[in-house]
């Protein structure tokens, strides 16, 4: 497709179960980006990837999210022992280069619902 | 405090009226971007810029560099803007966005 695709859209799980959301970003797009937005609030940084340099974990709330991309494309992040306060929409972006004057594309989102 | 502020955080018009939200910023930035999200939730990139004036279609933005300030303007506003309106920067020590909170706009017939 030409757009960055996540996946599920919606994902409603029970509290203490992992999950795992899925990205696919633009072909050819080397860095690529995990937000987060919890209801009625802003969207917050997670984690970041570019090419094969060692990830920008910094954003990560806490040791039970991780992420991980293979292969340089797809990109996985997975919350283990999920939380209510996990919930929220989890939007992955990719860009052709990082920094200056590069711009980010989003993909339309998984809204994660803890129970 | 947060490094990246919008004003006003809700703004209602009727149709037809000049729009301006405002972006404020603390840190320094390589550039600065402004967002739309429509209810669904997907988020558009309206404009990317590190200075000066773009503009597309109704939509016009401005940055100023010194003033660590940024507008979004919207002429003859339609019911098809309502979204939420976010500012966002690129720090110049990195390459992740930082966040304003977002402008609810809403336009009425």
């Amino acid at each position: 497709g030409a757009g960055v695709s996540q996946s599920p859209s919606n994902k409603v799980t029970e509290k203490g179960k992992d999950v795992e959301l899925r990205c696919d970003p633009i072909s050819g797009h080397t860095a690529l980006y995990w937000y987060r937005q919890s209801l009625g609030q802003g969207l917050e940084f997670l984690i970041y990837f570019q090419g094969n340099s060692a990830p920008d974990k910094s954003g990560l709330p806490s040791d039970r999210f991780s992420a991980e991309r293979t292969g340089g494309s797809v990109s996985t992040l997975t919350i283990q022992r999920t939380q209510q306060e996990d919930s929220a929409v989890y939007l992955c972006a990719s860009s052709s280069q990082t920094g200056l004057f590069y711009e980010q594309f989003f993909g339309p989102g998984t809204r994660l619902t803890v129970l | 405090k947060n490094e990246v502020e919008q004003s006003p955080q809700n703004l209602t018009a009727q149709e037809g009226e000049f729009i301006t939200i405002n972006c404020s910023y603390s840190v320094g930035i390589s550039a600065l971007h402004w967002l739309q999200q429509h209810p669904g939730g997907g988020i558009v990139s309206l404009f990317m810029l590190s200075s000066g004036k773009k503009k597309h279609g109704r939509l016009i933005a401005t940055i100023n560099i010194q003033e660590k300030h940024s507008s979004l303007h919207i002429t003859a506003s339609h019911p098809r803007d309502s979204a939420v309106y976010i500012c966002a920067v690129i720090e110049t020590s990195g390459s992740r966005l930082t966040f304003g909170e977002g402008t609810q706009l809403t336009v009425n017939p």
